[in-house]
């Protein structure tokens, strides 16, 4: 159980294109799904927290226009980079918090595995 | 906001042997404290958690140890395997802005040697 995916694995777009990612819980719905990037050997970042039906509460420093973040449903979340450019690559992971059998949100966050994003 | 601090950044260790690794967090409203294992190229994967109100959990090979006083906790792998090899993360829960996140150490790159 508590299974997330990332879709693409991996991306290479020429600059000034945009990407869509897409994060899906397969087996637990999610109110609250949350996006990160990590350059190597770093930890992660935390992007933005996407709840479902509801803007996205971007952290200091993310720009929302460049970023956007789309909850549309209680097992997707997408992240669209627009108008890449070469300082965007990285590795993006989306991790999603189990709603919990009693309706109430857990603390546990589940990973997907993550996005290669190769601007060129 | 919670701050966390992970040590140490890089630890060697012969197979067989313990490792562990500590890290402090600084909000004292901070309720859970869960640790990730990362491998290359893939995503982390949640390994163990534990909660303010317990002191100590175990699965198998793996330990956690929370002390809210000194606000660390620490993550203990015993009779280490070189499958055991990656990053590990640990992170802390954060109450701060009207929501919960949660916020990442720095990471431990863990080496088992054969």
């Amino acid at each position: 159980g508590a299974v997330v995916s990332q879709h693409p694995s991996r991306v290479i777009c020429k600059s000034g294109t945009s990407v869509k990612i897409e994060c899906r819980s397969l087996d637990f719905q999610a109110t609250t799904m949350f996006w990160y990037r990590q350059f190597p050997k770093k930890s992660l970042m935390l992007m933005a927290t996407s709840n479902e039906g509801s803007k996205a509460t971007y952290e200091q420093g993310v720009e929302k226009d460049k970023f956007l973040i789309n909850h549309a449903s209680l097992t997707l979340s997408t992240l669209t980079v627009t108008s890449a450019h070469p300082e965007d690559s990285s590795f993006y992971i989306c991790s999603a918090r189990d709603i919990g059998s009693a309706g109430v949100s857990l603390n546990e966050q589940f990973f997907g595995p993550g996005t290669r994003l190769t601007v060129l | 906001g919670e701050n966390v601090e992970q040590h140490p950044s890089t630890l060697s260790v012969q197979e067989g042997d313990s490792a562990v690794i500590k890290c402090t967090y600084s909000d004292s409203a901070s309720n859970y404290f869960p640790w990730y294992k990362q491998e290359l190229g893939k995503g982390p994967q949640l390994i163990i958690d534990i909660r303010s109100n317990v002191g100590e959990k175990k699965d198998q090979r793996i330990a956690v140890t929370l002390n809210k006083t000194a606000k660390h906790f620490s993550l203990h792998i015993t009779e280490t395997q070189p499958e055991d090899s990656a990053v590990y993360f640990c992170a802390a829960s954060d109450f701060s802005g009207g929501y919960n996140k949660l916020i990442f150490g720095a990471g431990t790159r863990l080496a088992v040697h054969p």
